[in-house]
């Protein structure tokens, strides 16, 4: 559902490792989600998506993982870098509905 | 590819007067556009959705005599915070989605808006 006014989580990594971030949508309805990262004063990057009928998609170092079962989604991020550093959002889109975006959670990298 | 530029980055307004913030697709068309606005370390909240030639559609709790959006080209929308309060200070981001690119939504680089 909507997001509410929580701090967000922060997720501390080492560099080189592997990170996962987590997300829970509720909507199941929604068909297509979307993974963006935000740096600190910009607005939210698309890193990458996956659509309903789909469990996994791969990107470059990046990958989605989508449970329909529990309405959970995961980003997992590949020998993770300072430069990798940001908020990070999953959003929901429900057919023909509107964006809904998740809590965030922060990523740390430390070197 | 596709860009969505907001003007202006940032801005500093006295309290009880008005800004606008312009929201513009550059390389594409968008018909509809959506503002949000995200308070530090908090998500983003849609405010409301931008319809070129329409009015606007308001979220629950969001006030339209308060924002006023207008979308009078389908390459320009502007959100204009009327009487500003400092609990209007806020980041404002608009997006707007790609018909040609399989409907890819696309962000803006957001506004700051403080209000003293």
């Amino acid at each position: 559902g909507e997001s509410v006014g929580l701090h967000l989580p922060t997720l501390s990594v080492q560099e080189g490792d592997n990170s996962i971030i987590n997300c829970a949508y509720s909507n199941s309805a929604s068909d297509y989600f979307i993974w963006y990262k935000q740096e600190s004063g910009k607005g939210p990057q698309f890193i990458i998506d996956i659509r309903s009928n789909m469990d996994k998609r791969q990107g470059q170092r990046v990958t989605v993982l989508l449970n329909k079962t529990v309405k959970h989604l995961s980003l997992q991020i590949a020998a993770t870098q300072p430069g990798d550093s940001a908020v990070y959002f999953c959003a929901e889109l429900p057919r023909g509905g509107k964006l809904i975006f998740g809590q965030g959670t922060e990523l740390s990298v430390k070197p | 590819g596709a860009v969505v530029s907001q003007h202006p980055s940032w801005v500093i307004c006295k309290s009880g007067t008005s800004v606008k913030i312009e929201c513009r697709s550059l390389d594409f068309q968008a018909t509809t556009m959506f503002w949000y606005r995200q308070f530090p370390k908090q998500s983003l909240m849609l405010m409301a959705t931008s319809n070129e030639g329409s009015k606007a559609t308001y979220e629950q709790g969001v006030e339209k005599d308060k924002f006023l959006i207008n979308h009078a080209s389908l390459t320009l929308s502007t959100l204009t915070v009327t009487s500003a309060h400092p609990e209007d200070s806020s980041f404002y981001i608009c997006s707007a989605s790609s018909q040609t690119s399989g409907n890819t939504i696309y962000f803006g680089e957001g506004s700051w808006l403080t209000v003293v």
